[in-house]
């Protein structure tokens, strides 16, 4: 089946710092990623959607320029918290998909725990 | 916009028991329809999907699903339930005409009592 990593498993960082998170395609080339964020005991909640080579669709209300997103190659998505304050603090999810533009399923990475002390 | 409602934010059953959770969708086409299960601090699995095609689907570790045009459903089901079903459970609805971009419902933890 097809496998998305997540890097790193938890991170915990200080205010005011910038924090990465890498999402891979592990055996199969994902055209687009999605990057969710979901509160405890709560829903996903779609952050953006990553297609390679092109800008990231951020969804209503996400800032763009607080959540850097990357897609550099077809395996490859990372998410960078930029001046990361507590408020911030969530579980980072990323999915992938083969191709944009049939009915493909997501699969899901394992998640990011996100801590801003 | 399509939405997704899961009517019951936690459900108690005993090891061996049946299971059903619900799924309610709004969309005004034919939407593709998932179910995944999350356990504690992980990802997301996928247990089934519905594109087209036969309404009742049969997914991974014993579960079904059974989509229900006139009623907007598409309700979950496991016949005998494991205590390693106890997990959280989400319904999601993609659409074609939103970029097949997935809608979550919020989620329904189940508790299984030996």
């Amino acid at each position: 089946g097809a496998v998305v990593s997540q890097h790193p498993s938890r991170v915990i960082c200080k205010s005011g710092t910038s924090v990465k998170i890498e999402c891979r395609s592990l055996d199969f080339q994902a055209t687009t990623m999605f990057w969710y964020r979901q509160f405890p005991k709560q829903s996903l909640m779609l952050m953006a959607t990553s297609n390679e080579g092109s800008k990231a669709t951020y969804e209503q209300g996400v800032e763009k320029d607080k959540f850097l997103i990357n897609h550099a190659s077809l395996t490859l998505s990372t998410l960078t918290v930029t001046s990361a304050h507590p408020e911030d603090s969530s579980f980072y999810i990323c999915s992938a998909r083969f191709d944009s533009t049939r009915r493909e399923t997501q699969y899901f990475g394992p998640g990011t725990r996100l801590l801003v002390l | 916009a399509q939405s997704v409602t899961q009517p019951d934010i936690h459900i108690t059953v005993s090891e061996g028991a049946s299971l059903e959770l619900r799924c309610n969708y709004s969309y005004g086409a034919t939407p593709y329809l998932f179910w995944y299960v999350q356990s504690p601090g992980q990802g997301l699995q996928l247990l089934l999907k519905y594109f087209s095609g036969d309404t009742l689907v049969q997914g991974i570790k014993g579960f079904e699903a059974e989509f229900k045009r006139s009623q907007s459903s598409f309700n979950l089901r496991k016949p005998s339930v494991h205590w390693s079903d106890a997990a959280e459970y989400f319904c999601a609805v993609g659409a074609l005409a939103a970029g097949n971009k997935l809608t979550f419902g919020g989620g329904t933890r189940v508790l299984v009592k030996p």
